[in-house]
Order: C-alpha cells, then structure tokens, then sequence
C-alpha cells in the first residue's frame, strides 16, 4: 500500500499570503498524484490531477508540482475561500486508492 | 447538471447491516466507474470500493473487504453499498464518487453530499 504523508497539518495563514503543501509518498507514484480541496460541510472537490493540472473550474492561483514521491500544491495568494483542508490522493497503485492525512489552511 | 443523491444512512448496533444507495443524474451513469469514500468526522478521507461500468469488476479495502459488498443497477441509475457485520470504526459519512473519465481514471470530479453511517450499540 502506498502511503501519502502530508505537512505540514495546519498551516496558519492570512489572506493575500502564498500557502505551500506538502504530499509525501512512500514509493513512486510517478505524475499520478492528485490534490482536493475540502470546506467544513462540504464534499471533496477535485483541485489538481496528475501533479500538475488543474482541473476544470481551477482557480489559476492554485499550482501542482513534483513527480516521484514529492509533490507540492502551491496557491500563490489566498482567497477567503481558500482556507479549507487540501488532501492529495494517488492512482499509480491501487487497490487501495489511497489519500494523504491532509493539511488545513487556517486563518492566521 | 450531474447530481449524485446518498440515502440509507443512519443508526445501526455493532453486527447489523445497512444498505446505502446512490442516485445519480445529469450524466451517462453505465458509462463510469463508480466509487464510495468515506470521511471519519474531523478526520480523512479513506477510499472503501469502486466499481466498473458493467459491474464486472469490483474493488475493496481490506478494512472492509468481505463485509461490504458494492453493486449498481445501471437501469435505475444506482450505486449500492451493503454494509455487513458492520463495526463501530466503519461509523463515518459516507460519499458516493463519480470517476472523472469514461475510462478507469480513478480521480473524482463528482461527488454526493454524503450519508452518515454511526454504528453503536
């Protein structure tokens, strides 16, 4: 089973300021590493797919990065809709799909 | 607008079963994979099973594999989840998922609002 590590769990920031998350796998997943958002009550959304695309409906200031077993999502200048938890979830190897422990974005 | 609507949730002792149901609309449904993840409240996200298009392939986690069964019925447009000899770690919201492609991606682009499943006694 591949196992996601993301960093940091919280991430206390104020709006306008650049959040950088961390998504860790235990063994390559080589570009098959996707990122979703998740607001308090609210469902998953898909935010980036295979590293480093965005999906359909993406803001621009949300970037992906990395392949291998090191990835970062990047949102260049937080929204007030933005702080939420950020999971990243793999496809190289399955079953089990698996997801990482996510990280929170906090307001400062 | 693709709509997936959870049902069949609730309140069930260590030991019972469930059947948790997915409708969906606004889309193809028999031309997806399908898929049911859950949420431990304030927790994460943890993958349960998915499913092909005609049902002939299934998939579970270990945690659950040989209690839950996934099944669909592309006539009606529906996802199932039966949930045996369920235990109190499986108590969680449950979401019903739709792949993003029409061909095993395994990202989802689609998602229910979720049910809750608490198993007490």
């Amino acid at each position: 089973e591949i196992v996601l590590t993301q960093s940091p769990a919280t991430l206390s920031l104020s709006p306008g300021e650049r959040a950088t998350l961390s998504c860790r796998a235990s063994q390559s997943v080589s570009d098959y590493l996707a990122w979703y958002q998740q607001r308090p009550g609210q469902a998953p959304r898909l935010l980036i797919f295979d590293a480093s695309n965005r999906a359909t409906g993406t803001p621009a200031r949300f970037s992906g990065s990395g392949s291998g077993t090191d990835f970062t999502l990047t949102i260049s200048s937080l929204e007030p809709e933005d702080f939420a938890t950020y999971y990243c979830q793999q496809r190289s190897d399955w079953p089990p799909l698996t997801f990482g422990g996510g990280t929170k974005v906090e307001f400062k | 607008e693709v709509q997936l609507v959870e049902s069949g949730g609730g309140l069930v002792q260590p030991g019972g079963s469930l059947r948790l149901s997915c409708t969906a609309s606004g889309f193809m449904f028999s031309n997806y994979w399908m898929t049911w993840v859950r949420q431990v409240p304030g927790k994460g996200l943890e993958w349960v099973a998915n499913i092909k298009q005609d049902g002939s392939d299934k998939y579970y986690d270990n945690s659950v594999k040989g209690r839950f069964i996934i099944s669909r019925d592309n006539a009606d447009n529906s996802l199932y989840l039966q949930m045996n000899s369920l235990r109190a770690d499986d108590t969680a919201v449950y979401y019903c998922a739709r792949d993003m492609g029409e061909v095993s991606i395994q990202l989802w682009d689609s998602w229910g609002q979720g049910t809750q499943v608490t198993v007490s006694s």
